[in-house]
């Protein structure tokens, strides 16, 4: 089956801009997540949608938010960007039904902020 | 609080050797283990999970509720090994599954 597929790979935008990634979950799985990564933090949580639903969400900002559609595919969006934005984007698709947690992540987009 | 803590960075060992990988978490309820690893320019994946008790690539984890702990462990470790290793947790509930808690990592050599 196809994995997760995440666009961009990479983005460059300069401070004070707003920028929209996307996610497409492997097909069947409802449960999208993003994290952040970075090599100071390491892997932090951003929220979580489930069928539309955003039903967990991580210590952020309200500058981050994110949605998800019908088809599950889901998109977070940044505004007004900041230097300490640049990170690793991840987003992971779960089934989360009869006990199968497994998360599959995708690639991950690059965000640089200049 | 939710914490997983991986207490070393870097870990390295030669091929043949045993390895283990260390994580203790704390959670105010009853997690679900797993164990993520990153070969180099590879997504991060799976290796394993505590409620499956399997044995992935020759490496095992057992859950010590007593001790908070769930190590990675290798008998033998491999040059193929060498990789990023991030144990994590999630609750095993409603909207508990959807959020993982990841623990630093670790980043494991294997020399020949």
């Amino acid at each position: 089956k196809a994995g997760v597929t995440q666009t961009p790979r990479y983005l460059i935008k300069t401070r004070g801009q707003q920028v929209t990634l996307s996610c497409s979950p492997i097909s069947g799985h409802r449960s999208v997540s993003w994290y952040q990564q970075t090599p100071g933090q390491g892997l932090q949580f951003l929220f979580e949608y489930f069928s539309e639903t955003q039903r967990n969400k991580g210590n952020f900002p309200g500058r981050f938010s994110g949605r998800q559609f019908s088809n599950s595919r889901s998109e977070m969006n940044v505004s007004t960007l900041e230097l300490g934005d640049s990170a690793l984007y991840l987003c992971a698709s779960s089934f989360l039904r009869g006990g199968d947690t497994e998360a599959f992540f995708g690639q991950g987009t690059r965000l640089t902020v200049v | 609080a939710q914490r997983v803590t991986q207490p070393e960075k870097l870990l390295s060992v030669f091929k043949g050797a045993p390895v283990e990988l260390k994580c203790n978490y704390s959670y105010s309820g009853s997690p679900e283990l797993f164990w993520y690893v990153q070969y180099s320019r590879q997504r991060l994946q799976l290796l394993l999970r505590h409620i499956s008790r399997e044995s992935i690539k020759g490496f095992t984890a057992d859950l010590n509720k007593g001790e908070t702990s769930f190590h990675l462990k290798k008998p033998f470790a491999q040059e193929e090994d060498s990789a990023m290793y991030y144990c994590a947790l999630s609750g095993r509930g409603g909207s508990t599954l959807g959020r993982l808690y990841f623990g630093r990592g670790t980043q494991l050599t294997v020399w020949p």
